[in-house]
């Protein structure tokens, strides 16, 4: 069964440090897509990446970086000389490529607290 | 930019009452999803809508419905509201995808955090 962990629930930092957000999934397909989005606390999610899953190149945008990894099925996201603008709540979510329309099945989510 | 907004941010209904959220996206997406989002759940889709007239069932949609008569708009019907779906209530849309596959990226509205009394 398809299925996505964030296992850190909540995640608090001081300004300036760097923060790693986890994320686990479980898929049976070959094909399929991995996301991440923002959600501030206006309650609007913000796309913020999508890859997948035969492109295993890490990306960088920024002080965002993204690793994944198929042989853990993860897809971890890292936030460098982290700010108070960073604090919101960010979901991962997959995406089958059976799909038609890409269905998302999110994780719980992990809310990122940046203290000044 | 892509638009997506729905009719409130904040909705108090009470027990019984029947209950309609409104979605309007403006970037001619044929495809169009209702959320819901709780603590320690994450986001659960409810129904999704692929065209004009279609819906499709998520994973929890018992005591909802939907209607898209129109392209640009997709509506979550409570038909009897409860204390249980007191919730936040997200829309999504995204364009379609090639037949077969995914990955398309879904944007979304603002959310209207809906309380049953």
């Amino acid at each position: 069964a398809q299925k996505v962990t964030q296992a850190q629930t909540e995640i608090s930092v001081v300004e300036k440090e760097d923060v790693t957000l986890d994320c686990v999934y479980e898929t049976r397909d070959t094909t399929y897509y991995l996301f991440w989005y923002k959600q501030p606390p206006s309650g609007e999610l913000v796309f913020l990446i999508r890859r997948n899953s035969f492109d295993e190149q890490n990306e960088i945008s920024g002080r965002y970086s993204w690793n994944f990894q198929k042989s853990t099925s993860s897809f971890n996201f890292t936030i460098t000389a982290s700010q108070v603008v960073d604090s919101a709540v960010y979901f991962c979510a997959l995406s089958e490529g059976y799909n038609q329309g890409g269905k998302l099945i999110f994780g719980q989510g992990t809310e990122l607290s940046v203290k000044p | 930019d892509v638009k997506v907004t729905q009719s409130s941010r904040y909705l108090v209904k009470r027990t019984g009452e029947k209950v309609f959220l409104e979605c309007v996206q403006d970037m001619d997406h044929e495809n169009m999803f209702w959320y819901r989002q709780d603590p320690g759940l994450g986001l659960r889709l409810i129904y999704f809508s692929y065209d004009v007239k279609m819906k499709e069932k998520g994973d929890i949609p018992e005591g909802y419905s939907v209607s898209r008569e129109k392209k640009e708009r997709f509506s979550l019907i409570l038909e009897s509201a409860s204390t249980n779906q007191t919730s936040m209530y997200l829309c999504a849309s995204s364009p379609q995808g090639l037949p077969g596959t995914s990955g398309v990226t879904q944007y979304f509205g603002p959310g209207t955090r809906l309380t049953v009394l």
